[in-house]
């Protein structure tokens, strides 16, 4: 069966190191997106992708980043990690066509910073 | 996108029906009402969307005012697995699938 799958699931970190965050989907989706939520909030929408080589930055963009070398993976990168980083990160992945655009989520990774 | 406007919380006993209400008074022509739901610690997950008419899946129902200003999602026998916290998303399909998340309702199922 198709899924979306995150890796680590939970990650410890120190204040300005590098953190790299996967996720892997296997729909086939054209778009997706990475999300942070953080106790008491929704989801903010930090990075999103329609495709290869496709990138856009979302509500909360600044201090990640994000490539699209194929389909299947959009990691997220933190390039100097801070403790306001510290959250909850999902990654969701969606089909470009009908007006469903459903999207698909995975489990999410808890990362905490130091 | 409109804005939407959902209560903080509420209750429903198990087996009965839970409805959910939606106020998106400034939705306009184009916009879909899509529910997703987070039960705790999981990524949310896809319930129902509808544009104007009523639908139905095997999760859920969605009731749309005839002015469209607002929206009821029914789950007709809430289970314990329910209670989760439910989000309302009004958004033009053609947003790319970019969903902007409010506080969402959280429901909690009571034996």
């Amino acid at each position: 069966d198709a899924e979306i799958t995150q890796s680590p699931r939970h990650k410890i970190t120190e204040t300005g190191r590098q953190v790299t965050l996967a996720c892997h989907q296997t729909w086939n989706h054209n778009n997706m997106f990475w999300y942070r939520q953080d106790l008491g909030h929704g989801l903010r929408l930090i990075h999103y992708s329609y495709g290869v080589q496709d990138t856009n930055k979302g509500e909360v963009s600044d201090g990640y980043s994000v490539s699209r070398s194929n389909t299947e993976d959009l990691p997220l990168t933190l390039e100097s990690a801070a403790s306001s980083q510290t959250s909850v990160y999902f990654c969701a992945s969606s089909s470009s066509f009908g007006p469903s655009n459903e999207q698909f989520f995975g489990p999410g990774t808890r990362l905490t910073v130091l | 996108d409109a804005k939407t406007t959902q209560p903080t919380s509420m209750d429903c006993a198990e087996g009965r029906a839970a409805n959910l209400p939606c106020n998106h008074s400034t939705i306009s022509g184009n916009e879909y009402v899509y529910w997703y739901r987070q039960i705790h610690s999981q990524g949310p997950q896809y319930i129902i969307h509808g544009l104007k008419n009523n639908e139905t899946n095997e999760m859920a129902s969605l009731i749309i005012t005839e002015d469209r200003k607002s929206s009821t999602l029914i789950l007709p026998h809430a289970t314990l697995r329910d209670t989760a916290v439910y989000y309302c998303i009004v958004r033009v399909p053609s947003s790319w699938g970019k969903l902007q998340f409010g506080a969402g309702t959280q429901v909690v199922v009571t034996p």
